[in-house]
């Protein structure tokens, strides 16, 4: 099995732009897709980025997903920051035995 | 529009069980893949286990294997998540969450959750 691993938190102000990282243990980050998912306080998350870059119907071209097998890292960037972007953010994938993974998460910022 | 209402949560002590459910409307609910996803309070989520659409594969995370069982009953459109040997760290909300088309690894819509809490 492998882990995520996220920043804790960022910040940035409005108008910015703000990238988040997430990055693979071991294993290539190449090798299964990723996905990012923005979960406001006290609700569900939801779907910004899947298959690595993919936006779902309804999420702002602001957002965009990008693989690095340099740094065997996932990153999500956020441009043109609004304070509605604010929320936590978790990158997610799966490993050769199917089994699921979860960044731990992070809290972005927008002051 | 796609609904997913959890129900089943509440208060266990240590080593009893309790038995999740999720009913699931505006979609051919046998036609995917379905997952129960944990958040513990203030933490990160924590995927549980998954089902295909005909129950005939199933997967759980090893924190949860031998005393988590997932199923479901597509005649009723409904998920279930039987909890048993429940200890304080599955205290958590339980998510449920559908698969997108032809995917098992990710999730397109979830549930608001229902909140599970493991105490004497």
């Amino acid at each position: 099995n492998f882990m995520l691993t996220q920043p804790h938190s960022v910040s940035e102000s409005p108008g910015k732009t703000v990238t988040i990282s997430c990055t693979r243990s071991s294993g290539s980050i190449a090798s299964n897709y990723v996905q990012w998912y923005q979960q406001r306080p006290g609700s569900a998350p939801t779907t910004v980025i899947y298959e690595d870059n993919q936006r779902p119907s309804g999420v702002p071209d602001r957002f965009s997903g990008s693989i690095d097998s340099s740094s065997n890292s996932a990153s999500l960037t956020i441009s043109g920051l609004k304070t509605e972007d604010e929320a936590d953010y978790y990158c997610q994938s799966y490993d050769s035995s199917n089994l699921v993974v979860f960044g731990g998460g992070t809290k972005l910022t927008v002051l | 529009q796609v609904q997913l209402v959890e129900s089943g949560g509440g208060l266990v002590k240590p080593g009893g069980s309790l038995r999740l459910s999720c009913a699931a409307s505006g979609f051919t609910f046998s036609d995917y893949y379905m997952s129960w996803i944990r958040q513990a309070p203030g933490k990160g989520l924590e995927w549980v286990s998954y089902i295909s659409s005909s129950s005939s594969y199933t997967n759980y995370a090893d924190s949860v294997k031998g005393r988590f069982t997932i199923s479901r009953d597509n005649a009723k459109n409904s998920l279930y998540l039987q909890m048993n040997s429940l200890r304080a760290e599955d205290t958590a909300v339980y998510y449920c969450a559908r698969a997108p088309p032809l995917t098992w690894y990710e999730n397109d819509y979830w549930g608001q959750g229902t909140l599970v809490t493991v105490s004497s």
